[in-house]
């Protein structure tokens, strides 16, 4: 599996600001995926990172509010912009990696990092 | 209609019981069918993959999948306390994307 890690963990953060998440990975991936998660809840979707291409965003995701980077095939960052207290979550990083056994391609995530906007 | 299913639970079982968690989806060419556990606080974890009809085992852990019924299972036997988390239930249609039902939280009781 891949190694994956973000900063920062944890945040807090005052309404109007935005906070740049880093993502980096121990080996070259294709596709990076950033993925919000509110209290109880599952896993939205926020866009697709490709390298050298720009990212594909979810329906109700724009990117204004959450400009995405994909410099090379083991870093992405995730930027919340102009964030306000329903931007609180725990935004997490995850890869496709190569498939186990010959099938298809599996995602791991990231630890996350907690983001609380006052 | 969700496109993954799952019920949320709470679903409570004594230690050393079996732990049955469902999932069903609605894309019927969909391909690859995963576990995810998620312990409070934490990032999901991968814990079960299948890709054909049938039974898969894995230790304690056994995944089933019924692809002319749309439906996806997880059996967890001689449950622990360490097995309480919240169990997510993803599936890739075909393409990159992987869908994630909402999950289900697992108590199990000492």
């Amino acid at each position: 599996s891949a190694v994956i890690s973000q900063k920062p963990s944890r945040d807090i953060c005052q309404r109007g600001t935005s906070l740049t998440i880093q993502c980096q990975v121990d080996s070259q991936v294709t596709m990076m995926f950033w993925y919000r998660q509110q209290p109880g809840q599952s896993l939205t979707l926020i866009a697709t990172a490709n390298q050298g291409s720009e990212a594909t965003y979810e329906s109700g995701f724009v990117i204004d509010k959450f400009p995405i980077s994909r410099p090379n095939l083991t870093f992405s960052t995730l930027t919340v912009s102009n964030m306000s207290p329903e931007d609180s979550s725990i935004y997490l990083c995850s890869v496709d990696h190569p498939g186990l056994a010959g099938g298809t391609d599996t995602q791991y995530f990231g630890p996350g990092t907690r983001l609380t906007v006052l | 209609q969700k496109e993954v299913e799952q019920n949320s639970g709470p679903l409570s079982v004594p230690e050393g019981a079996i732990a049955s968690l469902n999932c069903t989806y609605s894309d019927r060419g969909s391909q690859s069918f995963f576990w995810y556990r998620q312990y409070s606080g934490k990032s999901p974890e991968l814990i079960m993959f299948i890709y054909s009809n049938g039974d898969k085992e894995d230790g304690r852990f056994t995944a089933q999948l019924n692809k002319a019924s749309q439906y996806v299972s997880l059996l967890i036997r001689d449950s622990q306390p360490s097995d309480s988390a919240t169990y997510l239930c993803a599936v890739t249609p075909g393409g990159f994307k992987t869908i994630f039902g909402a999950g289900t939280r697992l108590f199990v009781k000492a």
